[in-house]
């Protein structure tokens, strides 16, 4: 089975600093789908950003960008220049490319803190 | 695009009465419908996967006589929680996914419904 694991219960990052959140899993699929999403205190989950396995290349959008290292299983968020509004819990999420298998499998969480 | 609601976002109920929430995909035909619980400071823990128009799939250790699931169009699931206790108390949040249009591929997650059983 699956799973997702995120070692860093909780992060800070001084504001306009860089910050890296860790992201591990385990599978023994070839290909499948990782994301990063963002709940902010209002709880609605929030896509930051998604990887394709069969994409060698990392993905990136605007301050959020991602080290994904295929062989390591390693699935790492890296936000620059940190912003206060970037304070949320942060979850990965795996899902297999298989067809009729959507679910997502979750990480239990980095809670970011953006200090002033 | 791509925007999922649900209702109501706040319920409080007395114990052993049935509460349901409901989740519409707002601009798009959603495939399969998911509802998660989450405890809070936790992570999201799925409850079940839903297809329009046929019975929905429970994640191992969920009641599903408790916990009735509905997915009567490609628009609308609903969620009923039947005979409600207080340890029912929780947030519980729905996604959609669709094969197809502004939600292919990937799961979008309504904004969530805090239950709170007296």
């Amino acid at each position: 089975a699956q799973t997702v694991t995120q070692s860093q219960p909780e992060m800070s990052v001084q504001e306009a600093e860089t910050v890296t959140l860790s992201c591990t899993y385990d599978t023994s699929e070839s290909d499948y789908y990782l994301f990063w999403y963002k709940q902010p205190p209002s709880r609605q989950m929030i896509l930051v950003i998604r990887q394709e396995a069969y994409k060698q290349q990392n993905a990136t959008e605007n301050r959020f960008s991602v080290n994904f290292q295929k062989a390591a299983k390693s699935f790492s968020l890296k936000i620059s220049d940190s912003q206060l509004g970037d304070a949320a819990m942060y979850f990965c999420a795996y899902r297999r490319v298989a067809s009729g298998t959507y679910k997502y499998i979750f990480g239990t969480g980095t809670r970011l803190k953006v200090l002033a | 695009g791509a925007v999922v609601s649900q209702h109501p976002s706040r319920v409080i109920c007395k114990s052993g009465t049935s509460v349901k929430i409901e989740c519409r995909s707002l601009d798009f035909q959603a495939t399969t419908m998911f509802w998660y619980r989450q405890f809070p400071k936790q992570s999201l823990m799925l409850m079940a996967t839903s297809n329009e128009g046929s019975k929905a799939t429970y994640e191992q250790g969920v009641e599903k006589d408790k916990f009735l699931i509905n997915h009567a169009s490609l628009t609308l699931s609903t969620l009923t929680v039947t005979s409600a206790h207080p340890e029912d108390s929780s947030f519980y949040i729905c996604s959609a996914y669709s094969l197809a249009g502004a939600a292919y591929n990937e799961q979008f997650f309504g904004p969530g419904t805090r239950l709170t059983v007296l």
